[in-house]
């Protein structure tokens, strides 16, 4: 199984902050790889498949990068709405496997 | 529009069982691969089972591989989880989402049903 590890698990960020969150993969997935959005409460919400893709509908202050095993969530000026917490997702093997989760709270 | 909605969440004693529904509508149900997700109460997601269009593949964790059952009917748009043998540590919201045409990914999510295991 390829085991997902993200960082930092949580860190606080003002409006306007450029924000990265990373996602490591125990072994070589390819761009085999999608970050999701959760809000309290909410049902996670697809942003980036293929570890670079944007889903339909998604703000393009949104970037994903990376391939192999190590990648990356860029949001390059968080809005209000993007406090949340964020978790990747390898689709390249079974199971498949989520990684811990980073939540973006206000600072 | 794209929707799915879960049903038959609970609270069930250990070793119990339980069958979760997911209706979905707003797209051509038979041409998708669905899923179950869980989240566990303050947790993150964990992926539960896979199923194809025909039902031909389906694909569990190891941790509900022999008690829980995925199963569809391309009639009534419809996917199923049956959980048995549950355990406490199955407590979480079960999400149903839609797997997306181009890798096991999940681009559309019901708004989950929460499944308490406690006696």
């Amino acid at each position: 199984a390829s085991r997902m590890t993200q960082s930092p698990s949580s860190f606080s960020a003002s409006t306007g902050d450029r924000v990265t969150i990373t996602c490591r993969a125990s072994r070589d997935i390819g761009t085999y790889l999608a970050w999701y959005q959760q809000t309290p409460g909410k049902a996670p919400k697809l942003l980036i498949y293929g570890a670079s893709t944007l889903h339909t509908g998604v703000p393009s202050r949104f970037s994903g990068g990376g391939s192999g095993t190590d990648f990356t969530l860029t949001i390059s000026s968080l809005q209000s709405e993007d406090f949340a917490t964020y978790y990747c997702q390898q689709y390249y093997d079974y199971p498949l496997t989520f990684g811990g989760g980073t939540k973006v709270d206000f600072k | 529009e794209v929707q799915l909605v879960e049903s038959g969440g609970g609270l069930v004693q250990p070793g119990g069982s339980l069958r979760l529904s997911c209706a979905a509508s707003g797209f051509s149900f038979s041409d998708f691969w669905i899923t179950w997700v869980r989240q566990a109460p303050g947790r993150g997601l964990e992926w539960v089972a896979n199923i194809n269009q025909d039902e031909r593949e389906r694909y569990y964790v190891d941790s509900v591989r022999g008690r829980f059952t995925i199963s569809r009917d391309n009639a009534k748009n419809s996917v199923y989880l049956q959980l048995n043998s549950l355990r406490a540590e199955d407590t979480a919201v079960y999400y149903c989402a839609r797997v997306h045409t181009y890798g096991y990914y999940f681009d559309y999510w019901g708004q989950g049903t929460l499944v308490t295991v406690s006696s």
